[in-house]
């Protein structure tokens, strides 16, 4: 069935490392993406978002890579902070979808000391 | 990053009453959505709101459910007798801006604990 999933549930890192968040998706005609962080007890926050047209795009501090022929999607995190810690969300909107996001399963970032 | 408002942060209803969960968009906007999030889960859509029409639904939202825009700025949602599955975060998310429909911002959410 259709889904967009993610291969870590839970990724710990230390302070200042670089972090990688990986995302899987199924619909190949998907044609928009984006990184959501959301914090306990808040709605999901617009990290960055990137267009099937492209395979990387970059923001302060983070980068989203799309690989369309494996149909994945990763969110690395430059020097990684305590504020960095959150769940992480994939979200893939859906050609002729009326813009509804499909969002993976959330991956746990844990930022140590 | 645009501010959606939603009201109120969290409410605790008897199951069988009648809940509306509010939210304010980013302003002039005509399109609109609504998600739940279950604890610990993945956040699902639930429905598109274009211009004063559904323009999409989920399979969660049933009869039971429904959209309106009131007064021409604010959104609501109710859910008509509530089931203790219905216990969720609720967000409303409107595009970032009249030029990009895609990008969509998401509000606080209305925590909905049914008993």
């Amino acid at each position: 069935g259709e889904s967009v999933g993610l291969h870590l549930p839970t990724l710990s890192v230390q302070e200042g490392d670089n972090s990688i968040i990986n995302c899987a998706y199924s619909n190949s005609a998907s044609d928009y993406f984006i990184w959501y962080k959301q914090e306990s007890g808040k709605g999901p926050q617009f990290i960055i978002d990137i267009r099937s047209n492209m395979d990387k795009r970059q923001g302060q501090r983070v980068t989203v890579l799309l690989n369309k022929t494996v149909k994945h999607l990763s969110l690395q995190i430059a020097a990684t902070q305590p504020g960095d810690s959150a769940v992480y969300f994939c979200a893939e909107n859906r050609a002729g979808g009326y813009n509804k996001l499909i969002f993976g399963a959330g991956t746990r970032l844990a930022v140590h000391p | 990053e645009p501010e959606v408002t939603q009201t109120p942060s969290h409410q605790v209803t008897q199951m069988g009453q009648e809940v509306i969960l509010r939210c304010v968009p980013i302003s002039n906007h005509l399109y609109f959505y609504w998600y739940r999030q279950i604890l610990g889960q993945k956040v699902e859509f639930l429905v598109s709101f274009y211009n004063n029409e559904i323009s999409e639904k989920s399979e969660i939202f049933d009869d039971q459910f429904s959209v309106e825009r009131p007064d021409g700025s604010n959104f609501t949602l109710k859910i008509r007798s509530t089931k203790l599955e219905d216990s969720a975060m609720y967000f409303c998310a409107t595009p970032r801006g009249l030029a990009d429909t895609d990008t969509q911002y998401f509000g606080p959410g209305t925590r909905l604990t049914v008993l």
